[in-house]
């Protein structure tokens, strides 16, 4: 079935550090895939999304590339900053009205 | 566009009584919304997918007669968890799309908490 694999967390940077949060999927066909970010006491907030292979999604200085041939979408920052500090979730679907499937999520903390 | 509203973002009520969340699409109409659970410090869980003018298809271990899910209109579902107790408290969230290439939108979720 489908999957997706996320990195275990918390994860804990100093600001203006490099951060990458990995991320790998298992689907039949070709999904697509998105990050989504949940602040405190917030629902989630669609971060960025890549809907074929070779794709690069890209917000707020964040970036993801659609690898199909690693099954992949890493989440990188170049220089994170404290108001990064949230709940980063890799979810893929494979259609409009197809459910979304969520990793587990990876906190993030970052220290100023 | 692509907004997603819920109501309301916090409750709290007896245990016995039943308490409905809504769910609006602002700007767009979404013939399927989805309504997810969500326990402290993990990941969202989906109890059902909510269909327009049909009934709602329950994932597996969720209680249907539990969580009521309404899709009356293209803009509105509803979800109302009926003889509440302190075991559904929990972050309920509900998302929709207005295409498949704009993702999903969600709510700001609801805070449900039963005393």
């Amino acid at each position: 079935g489908n999957s997706v694999t996320q990195m275990e967390g918390p994860v804990t940077l100093s600001e203006e550090a490099f951060l990458t949060i990995n991320c790998t999927y298992t689907a039949t066909g070709y999904p697509s895939l998105f990050w989504y970010v949940q602040y405190p006491g917030e629902g989630l907030q669609l971060l960025l999304k890549a809907t074929k292979a070779d794709d690069k999604g890209s917000n707020k200085g964040f970036e993801a590339t659609y690898r199909k041939e690693t099954t992949s979408f890493h989440l990188e920052k170049g220089s994170v900053q404290v108001s990064d500090s949230a709940v980063y979730f890799c979810a893929l679907t494979r259609g409009r009205d197809d459910k979304i499937i969520f990793g587990k999520g990876t906190r993030l903390h970052i220290l100023p | 566009g692509a907004v997603v509203s819920q109501h309301p973002s916090r409750v709290i009520c007896k245990s016995g009584t039943s308490v409905k969340i809504e769910c609006r699409s602002l700007d767009f109409q979404a013939t399927t919304m989805f309504w997810y659970r969500q326990f402290p410090k993990q990941s969202l869980m989906l109890m059902a997918t909510s269909n327009e003018g049909s009934k709602a298809t329950y994932e597996q271990g969720v209680e249907k007669d539990k969580f009521l899910i309404n899709h009356a209109s293209l803009t509105l579902s509803t979800l109302t968890v009926t003889s509440a107790h302190p075991e559904d408290s929990s972050f309920y969230i509900c998302s929709a799309s207005p295409g498949p290439q704009y993702g999903y939108t969600f709510g700001s979720g609801t805070r449900l908490t039963v005393v």
